[in-house]
């Protein structure tokens, strides 16, 4: 089982739709969780971070955890095309640990 | 504040070579990590440095090595290349090291073996 898991997509949202985002993680002793985006070609830049059980809201993203279900998620409101890339969940412990990313391709 | 600046960012080397990348982190930052992306596997950790000791090692071959210099520098090295070392090289910088804190990337050396 890898540490962490996440649809590969591609998801396809309409603009101005909600695209939402999962992942689970199998380390119940995880502390922080990570969303980062990757645009083709290019390093993954940090979104946001999120501690604590319950959502964290940061302009047009949402985080979303729940450690009891082992289950981080990202709600981007008002989809923008420019929102299209890939968007890594990150777990970390002594390590980062990435999930493999889910596509997103919000349509015009 | 300058970010964290990788180089080379582009190259080419032949099986049976070796090659070192580069790693700068952001200032005041160090620890630095360093990641392997390829399309098939994602990203995975190589290996972390704080104030030059490493810190921590992922599932690499010991072909792949690294070290960090008192100025938190570092650098990252691949013997023997294998046409599976093609790949996209992360560094990344945290202010005290990974555990519990968010790192930030370098745009990455892209290494192509033939």
């Amino acid at each position: 089982q890898k540490e962490v898991e996440q649809n590969s997509g591609p998801l396809s949202v309409p603009e101005g739709a909600i695209a939402s985002l999962n992942c689970t993680y199998s380390d119940r002793g995880s502390q922080s969780f990570f969303w980062y985006r990757q645009y083709s070609g290019k390093s993954p830049e940090l979104i946001m971070f999120i501690y604590s059980n319950g959502d964290k809201e940061d302009g047009r993203f949402t985080a979303q955890l729940n450690k009891a279900s082992q289950y981080v998620s990202l709600l981007i409101r008002d989809s923008q095309p420019s929102d299209s890339a890939t968007y890594l969940c990150a777990v970390n412990g002594n390590q980062f640990y990435f999930g493999t990313g889910t596509s997103l391709t919000v349509i015009p | 504040k300058a970010g964290v600046t990788q180089t080379p960012r582009y190259l080419i080397k032949t099986r049976g070579q070796q090659v070192t990348l580069s790693c700068s982190p952001i200032s005041g930052h160090r620890s630095v990590s360093w990641y392997q992306q390829t399309p098939g596997q994602g990203l995975q950790f190589l290996f972390e440095y704080f104030s030059e000791t490493q810190r921590n090692k992922g599932n690499f071959p010991g072909r792949f090595s690294g070290r960090q210099f008192s100025n938190s520098r570092s650098e990252m090295n691949v013997s023997t290349l294998e046409l599976g070392d093609s790949a996209l090289y992360l560094c990344a910088s945290s202010l005290q090291g990974v555990y519990g804190n968010t790192i930030y990337f370098g745009e990455g050396s892209w290494l192509t073996v033939v």
